[in-house]
């Protein structure tokens, strides 16, 4: 079992729609979570952060969190063709210094 | 000002050579990190530095070798490479070893 799994995509949404990420991950202990996107030929760069079970907001990017299922999601609402990407979900595990990272869901928003 | 940044941004070489890669980051950061992103995508933890000093070094074969100078500064040097070498290598620092990482544009290796 990966330690931390995506579905690689890609996922087509039309623009204005809602795209929905999911990730889990395999450490239970796991404390801290990140969405970052990379645009091709790009590094990643961070969206958001979460530590805690719940939602949290920033702009049209809501990150969730559920570790008793262990799983991590990112909502984009109001999709942009700017959003299409490659969004990488990394995963802090337990004891260690260093993010696991999924290998990445490709989004598309059709125009 | 660029927060994190790396040299070369592409470097092409003949297998067996030696070559270095190096990253700074103006960002007061104290951990730094390595990470490679084969063809694949697949973004993996390679070393870190937690004010200078080695942190993580994960299965990487020997020819690899890490130093960190100073806080600021995390270089890589390759010795004898080989064809699998071949991939995207980022650097990237945070604050400190738990803490958001900031990733620089990336030097794409290619081995001939």
């Amino acid at each position: 079992q990966k330690e931390v799994e995506q579905n690689s995509g890609p996922l087509s949404v039309p623009e204005g729609a809602i795209a929905s990420l999911n990730c889990t991950y395999s450490d239970r202990g796991s404390q801290s979570f990140f969405w970052y996107r990379q645009y091709s030929g790009k590094s990643p760069e961070l969206i958001m952060s979460i530590y805690s079970n719940g939602d949290k907001e920033d702009g049209r990017f809501t990150a969730q969190l559920n570790k008793a299922s262990q799983y991590v999601s990112l909502l984009i609402r109001d999709s942009q063709p700017s959003d299409s990407a490659t969004y990488l979900c990394a995963v802090m595990g337990t004891g260690r210094r260093a993010l696991t990272f999924g290998s990445g869901t490709r989004l598309q928003v059709q125009p | 000002d660029t927060a994190v940044s790396q040299t070369p941004k592409y470097l092409v070489t003949q297998m067996g050579n030696d070559k270095s890669i190096k990253c700074e980051q103006n960002l007061g950061h104290d951990t730094m990190y390595w990470y490679k992103q084969d063809s694949k995508k697949f973004l993996k933890i390679m070393f870190s530095y937690n004010n200078k000093e080695l942190i993580i070094n994960e299965t990487v074969p020997n020819r690899f070798s890490p130093k960190s100078p100073d806080k600021a500064h995390l270089n890589l040097h390759i010795n004898s490479l080989e064809l699998g070498d071949s991939a995207v290598y980022f650097c990237a620092s945070s604050l400190n070893p738990t803490d958001t990482q900031y990733f620089g544009p990336g030097t794409r290796l290619t081995v001939l």
